[in-house]
């Protein structure tokens, strides 16, 4: 099955900003857009955003997501250490007819 | 507040059936949304199982369709997942979420690991 494209892990300094990427297809990221979901170690994961941009409510403006072409972005401002996790992209493939998920990204905050 | 709770047998034998219940709290199954399954197998990613809607229509996981079954039971506000011919490799922790209009799962269960082991 075809899926997502992350990077393994991402690391960035406190306080800093760090931009994880997920890169698709026409089928996938750049038909229908991405979500952006957070994990925590033994905790289910936590939608972020979804349909590129939009953010559930509840979810910080810290969490910012955006995408072009093929290749979505979520941009994670002002990082605190409760902000190490792992994160995951995810789209509709059209082609498919299925959720599709990257790898994930743990992100570590130095 | 929509709340999901998993359950089933946390210990299924090779070649047997796994069978799991998401119950639904303070939110109807007949709604519009669908409802779906996702697992991740101990120190992996994400894999998504499928999702059912109340009309009945149901999406698969391609590499999974052949051994798995999801279903809607509305009277009791709750769906369900089987997964036959079990092996190690459908070892994970199963959750239950409520998909998104964007996404796969705004609201989520907390997980159940289900070990497949003789």
């Amino acid at each position: 099955q075809a899926g997502l494209t992350q990077p393994p892990s991402v690391s960035a300094d406190l306080r800093q900003t760090a931009t994880l990427t997920c890169t698709g297809d026409g089928e996938n990221v750049g038909n229908l857009g991405a979500a952006w979901l957070q994990q925590h170690q033994g905790h289910p994961p936590k939608l972020l955003s979804y349909r590129d941009t939009s953010r559930p409510s509840g979810i910080s403006e810290k969490f910012s997501a955006s995408r072009s072409g093929n290749t979505a972005s979520l941009t994670i401002t002002g990082l605190q250490p409760e902000d190490e996790a792992d994160y995951y992209c995810s789209s509709w493939d059209s082609n498919l007819s299925a959720w599709v998920f990257g790898g994930g990204t743990k992100l570590t905050v130095l | 507040q929509v709340r999901l709770q998993e359950s089933g047998p946390g210990l299924v034998k090779p070649s047997e059936t796994l069978s799991l219940t998401c119950t639904v709290s303070d939110y109807s199954v007949s709604s519009s949304h669908y409802w779906g399954w996702i697992r991740q197998p101990p120190g992996k990613g994400l894999e998504w199982i499928g999702s059912v809607y109340h009309s009945g229509s149901i999406y698969y996981n391609p590499s999974l369709q052949n051994r798995v079954t999801l279903s809607l039971d509305t009277s009791k506000n709750q769906f369900s997942l089987k997964l036959t011919s079990v092996t190690a490799a459908d070892t994970a922790v199963y959750y239950c979420a409520r998909d998104a209009s964007g996404g796969p799962g705004d609201y989520w269960g907390q997980g159940t690991l289900v070990t497949v082991s003789s």
